[in-house]
């Protein structure tokens, strides 16, 4: 069964305290792997698409990481403002062009100051 | 470009009422999508629309109904409410597999 699993569920950093989520995946031809933060009350915000193990994505603190089983959401020196939760998601085998996602429970992420 | 909207932000209903819940997208995309979010269970495709006249089932779209009213706005009605469709849904506007959600509805069903 095609299952995305993030973890931890909750992480508390200090500000300028690094550190990387984890996402791992269990789904048939993987066509793609996606990040998105969402803010307490909001909607998801798309952040980054990866396709190819290897493949690694920047934008400001975080960089996205994808081998063949999981990614990996590295922040470095986080601030408060990246306090979220950050979800990943991949697309359900067999989906085709739609963008049927299959997404994992997220990880609550609080940085203070 | 206020991107993807959604009409009411918060919603209180008793059992066996009925309401639609609105969502309408300036982005030009062909496909729309509703979500549901749930402590614990993540997002929960409801029903998608791949273009203007088609709709298809997610994976949890009992007691729901859609209308894709035109390329920008599509439309999830609850026919008789039920205390299990307390949630908050989301509509998202789709690109490729990228997808834009709207800020959400909180609806409540007592």
């Amino acid at each position: 069964e095609d299952q995305v699993t993030q973890s931890p569920e909750a992480l508390r950093l200090q500000e300028g305290e690094s550190s990387s989520l984890n996402c791992s995946y269990t789904v048939s031809g993987l066509r793609g792997l996606f990040w998105y933060r969402q803010d307490p009350g909001k909607g998801p915000e798309f952040l980054f698409t990866l396709y190819s193990a290897g493949e690694e994505k920047e934008k400001e603190r975080l960089k996205a990481t994808l081998t063949k089983k999981e990614s990996f959401l590295h922040i470095t020196a986080p601030k408060p403002e990246d306090s979220a939760t950050y979800l990943c998601a991949a697309p359900r085998f067999g989906s085709g062009n739609t963008g049927k996602l299959i997404f994992g429970q997220g990880t609550t992420l609080q940085v203070k100051p | 470009n206020a991107g993807v909207t959604q009409t009411p932000k918060f919603q209180v209903l008793k059992t066996g009422q009925s309401m639609t819940l609105q969502c309408a997208q300036d982005m030009n995309h062909n496909s729309m999508y509703w979500y549901r979010q749930d402590p614990g269970m993540g997002l929960r495709l409801i029903y998608y629309s791949a273009s203007e006249g088609t709709t298809d089932k997610g994976e949890v779209p009992n007691g729901y109904n859609v209308s894709r009213l035109n390329k920008r706005e599509f439309s999830l009605r609850l026919e008789s409410a039920a205390p299990s469709q307390t949630s908050v849904y989301f509509c998202a506007s789709v690109r490729g597999r990228e997808q834009y959600f709207g800020p959400g509805t909180r609806l409540t069903v007592t």
